[in-house]
């Protein structure tokens, strides 16, 4: 099974700071055919379904701010929060759907300092 | 609008049987693979099994924990995707999601979750 990996475990940063969550897989899952990413990342707020932010690594879902960005190939990705705002805080999961077992990383609790 | 709506849990003692159904609106259903993931209270995530589409034989996979147990299928005339779950257990307690996984485009779109709960 493919590990998935996150860290920080939880994070604290000021309104307008940039925050960055980082995502580890185990192996890549890259698949070279259509050289796409199978990795997604989603906030969760208590009480609420995972929100879909970003597929494919690196692709914005539609109607998710700009300020929300994915990067990353391979094993090692990044959800970035160019401008935290008080609505981000939430847990943040990366999951990869390269394969079954699909996994999920652990998430990264973000809080406002 | 993109709408996947879950139904069918419930309270269940230990050993029951329950079936979750997982009705989809607002996109290709029959080109999507549906998977079901759970999350147990104050939990992560995690993915229990999945049914993919026609054009890839309506393939199935699902994690050990659940494998003899649960069985995923799909009703491509209704846009319905179902869990038969039997033989439960009080850990397999969680609110549990059916996704679909849009194999041309990469999206995943999400239902609102059902509770299920085993005790006795």
């Amino acid at each position: 099974d493919i590990v998935m990996t996150q860290s920080p475990d939880s994070l604290a940063a000021s309104l307008g700071e940039r925050a960055t969550i980082n995502c580890k897989s185990s192996q890549s899952v890259l698949y070279s055919p259509n050289n796409k990413n199978y990795l997604a990342w989603y906030q969760q707020k208590p009480g609420q379904p995972p929100k879909l932010l970003i597929y494919w690594a690196s692709t914005r879902e539609s109607g998710v701010p700009d300020r929300f960005s994915g990067s990353g190939s391979g094993t090692d990705f990044t959800l970035t929060i160019s401008s935290l705002q008080a609505e981000d805080v939430a847990v943040y999961y990366c999951h990869h759907y390269y394969t079954t077992p699909i996994t999920f990383g652990q998430g990264t609790r973000l809080e406002i300092k | 609008e993109v709408q996947l709506v879950e139904s069918g849990g419930g309270l269940v003692q230990p050993g029951g049987s329950l079936k979750l159904s997982c009705a989809a609106s607002g996109f290709t259903f029959s080109g999507s693979g549906m998977h079901w993931v759970r999350q147990a209270s104050g939990k992560g995530l995690e993915w229990v099994g999945r049914i993919k589409s026609k054009v890839n034989n309506y393939a199935i996979a699902y994690i050990a924990s659940v494998e003899g147990r649960f069985t995923v299928s799909r009703d491509d005339s209704k846009n319905t995707a179902y869990l038969q779950m039997n033989s439960l257990k009080i850990e397999d307690t969680a609110v549990y999601y059916c996704v679909a996984l849009v194999a041309a485009t990469g999206q995943l779109y999400w239902g609102q979750g059902t509770l299920v709960t085993v005790s006795s």
